[in-house]
């Protein structure tokens, strides 16, 4: 059974460079029927889709966000990452990485990871 | 603001039907597919619906998902206190070049 799970700093300061992983077991990342991906959360408001990949194709962003994302896939690990630079406060949020079996049905999910930037 | 307006709530009872409703346009819901997904307190979204009525395994039938022109509706009928959520609707959006959501319709079984 395809498990994710996403690692990340929990607590930033404010303008640092945010850096999340999320590890694939169960299934191989490589695999050519799915995107890999990334959706936020902030504290008692809705979903927001960050940015889809495909392990070995280029890689789209949500437009709001597009200056400051990238998504890359690591196959020899098993595992995609998301950088967001520049944070704020606004990029509170639980973070879930997802496998998309399309864009955007996203099954299933990692269990997520608050990210909290304060100074 | 949400691109997809859904009901900020609603309510019912054991065992009554709700139906949840996705409103969009036509450079999202009305050209491309629509998906829901459920989110019990706490917990990761979990998809109940892609590709506008495809069920994933392990779904029960009591829910059900229809499309027409720029809007969708999620149907739960037999309502459970497990189904007590909050549910989304997703779909691309070919103006914006990106994947949106609706703003989300928290359940409550009474």
């Amino acid at each position: 059974q395809l498990q994710l799970r996403e690692s990340g700093p929990g607590t930033m300061k404010p303008s640092e460079t945010l850096s999340l992983t999320c590890i694939v077991s169960g299934g191989s990342i490589s695999s050519t029927n799915y995107y890999w991906g990334w959706v936020r959360q902030p504290p008692g408001k809705g979903l927001e889709w960050i940015g889809n990949i495909y392990f070995n194709g280029s890689p789209y962003y949500n437009p709001s966000l597009k200056s400051r994302v990238t998504i890359s896939v690591d196959t020899s690990k098993n595992q995609f990452s998301l950088k967001l630079t520049s944070v704020t406060a606004a990029d509170t949020a639980v973070y879930y990485c997802a496998r998309f079996i399309g864009v955007p049905a996203a099954d299933p999910w990692g269990q997520g990871t608050l990210v909290t930037v304060s100074s | 603001q949400s691109v997809l307006t859904q009901p900020p709530s609603m309510s019912g009872t054991p065992g009554q039907r709700v139906t949840i409703s996705c409103s969009g346009s036509s450079s999202n819901i009305g050209s491309n597919t629509v998906n829901w997904y459920q989110q019990l307190p706490g917990r990761a979204p979990k998809l109940l619906f892609y590709t506008n009525t495809q069920r994933p395994s392990g779904v029960p039938d009591r829910f059900s998902a229809s499309k027409s022109g720029t809007s969708a509706s999620l149907a739960i009928s037999g309502l459970q206190s497990e189904d007590d959520a909050d549910y989304y609707c997703a779909a691309w959006d070919d103006n914006l070049s990106g994947v949106v959501f609706g703003g989300g319709t928290r359940l409550s079984v009474l």
